[in-house]
């Protein structure tokens, strides 16, 4: 089955700065992935997704993920970091029908 | 174009107390997901139906747990004889089959806390 493995439990970024958020997965078919983002108490929320038809993926809130395959990798970037981006994250591979996440990294943001 | 809705949105129980939960999801989506979220972890699939048809189940999910979706669009969770290992988050997603892979959209949660 595939898989996905988020390095970093915890980010703490400066406002402003680059948010980087690692995720690496483990297919042995061209994987689908996401990048869901969730805000205390509550569900989580879709911030993109690759499906290969291109390799950057841009997605919400300024945010994109780049799929390398040679790197079995699809981190997460923003360039500028908001108070507002405090959250967890979670990386996720489509197994079939049913998603399989990885345990997830938590961003604080230092004002 | 509504979201997914979850209800209740916390449940505080007994041990030994039964417990259902209900899941509403996006109106066309024919596909519906359940899945579970302890404190500081990732979601883990439970279930999963096609229309009204359960397609399948985790081996987490043992047997005080039953799902259903009875006319495929809302669906319950059920947890019987409930444990204090029960207590978490239960996520519910909805998606509308696709041709490559289905985008699942998650609803609020229904957090459980078994005392």
């Amino acid at each position: 089955a595939q898989s996905v493995t988020q390095l970093g439990s915890h980010v703490s970024v400066s406002e402003g700065a680059l948010v980087l958020l690692r995720c690496n997965y483990s297919s042995s078919v061209p994987p689908y992935l996401f990048w869901y983002v969730q805000y205390p108490n509550q569900g989580l929320q879709l911030l993109l997704k690759y499906t290969s038809a291109a390799t950057l993926v841009k997605g919400i809130n300024g945010f994109e993920a780049e799929f390398k395959k040679s790197e079995t990798s699809f981190h997460l970037t923003k360039p500028s970091a908001h108070m507002s981006d405090a959250a967890e994250y979670f990386c996720a591979v489509s197994n079939d029908y049913k998603l399989s996440f990885g345990a997830g990294t938590t961003v604080t943001v230092r004002a | 174009d509504t979201g997914v809705s979850q209800n209740p949105r916390h449940k505080i129980t007994k041990r030994g107390q039964n417990v259902t939960f209900r899941c509403d999801p996006i109106s066309e989506h024919n596909r519906l997901y359940w899945y579970r979220q302890t404190l500081g972890q990732g979601p883990e699939f439970l279930t999963y139906f096609q229309n009204e048809a359960q397609l399948e189940k985790s081996r987490l999910l043992s047997d005080r747990f039953s799902a259903e979706r009875p006319k495929g669009s809302f669906s319950t969770l059920e947890i019987q004889r409930t444990e204090q290992g029960d207590s978490a988050m239960y996520l519910c997603a909805s998606s509308l089959e696709d041709k490559d892979t289905d985008t699942q959209y998650f609803g609020p949660g229904t957090r459980l806390t078994v005392l």
